[in-house]
């Protein structure tokens, strides 16, 4: 199984402020990788998927970079709306597996 | 637009049954695959099972094999999830959700609000 390890576990930024969060795989994924969003009581959304394409309707100020087992998702200026969970997820082999996590919190 | 609305959950006591649906709209649900997924209460997102667009493939995570079974009616447009011997550690949100492919192998692009299964006595 791969696991996906996400760093750091909670981000503390200011609106406004560049986020920068981290994804790393035990063993290469290629560029099967999402990210997605997920904010309190709210199902999961879609951010980016092939490791840096933006899935349909997602802002420009979300990219996503990396291949093989080191991944970034970045948030060039932190809109209020943005403060969320961000899970990444491995589609390379089975079973798919998602990192633990990041949390955006309002610094 | 695509909608994923899943029914079914509740509070059910270790060893029992239980079998989540989900009905979908909005897209030729007979082309995709679906998956279910997990989520404990204030933890991170655990894949369960898939299925393909034509029922021939189904993927299970080890957590839940040969407990739970995955199934689909493309007559209907539902998914479904019958879950038996049931655990405390089974206590999770469950969604459902859309691949963006007919073979289930990749991310998703669409999930449901989840339904909520409390496994305790």
């Amino acid at each position: 199984e791969i696991v996906m390890t996400q760093s750091p576990a909670t981000l503390s930024v200011s609106p406004g402020e560049r986020a920068t969060l981290s994804c790393r795989a035990t063993q290469s994924v290629s560029s099967s990788l999402a990210w997605y969003q997920q904010k309190p009581g709210q199902a999961p959304r879609l951010l980016i998927y092939g490791a840096s394409t933006r899935a349909t309707g997602i802002p420009a100020r979300f990219s996503g970079s990396g291949s093989g087992t080191e991944f970034t998702l970045t948030i060039s200026s932190l809109q209020s709306e943005d403060f969320a969970v961000y899970f990444c997820q491995q589609y390379k082999n089975w079973p798919l597996t998602f990192g633990g996590g990041t949390k955006v919190e309002i610094k | 637009q695509v909608q994923l609305v899943e029914s079914g959950g509740g509070v059910v006591q270790p060893g029992r049954s239980l079998r989540l649906s989900c009905a979908a709209s909005g897209f030729t649900f007979s082309s995709y695959g679906m998956h279910w997924v997990r989520q404990a209460p204030g933890k991170g997102l655990e894949w369960v099972a898939v299925i393909s667009y034509d029922v021939r493939n189904k993927y299970y995570a080890d957590s839940v094999k040969g407990r739970f079974t995955i199934s689909r009616d493309n007559s209907k447009n539902t998914l479904y999830l019958q879950m038996n011997s049931l655990r405390a550690e089974d206590t999770a949100v469950y969604y459902c959700a859309k691949d963006f492919s007919s073979g289930g192998g990749y991310y998703s692009d669409y999930w449901g609000q989840g339904t909520l299964v409390t496994v305790s006595s």
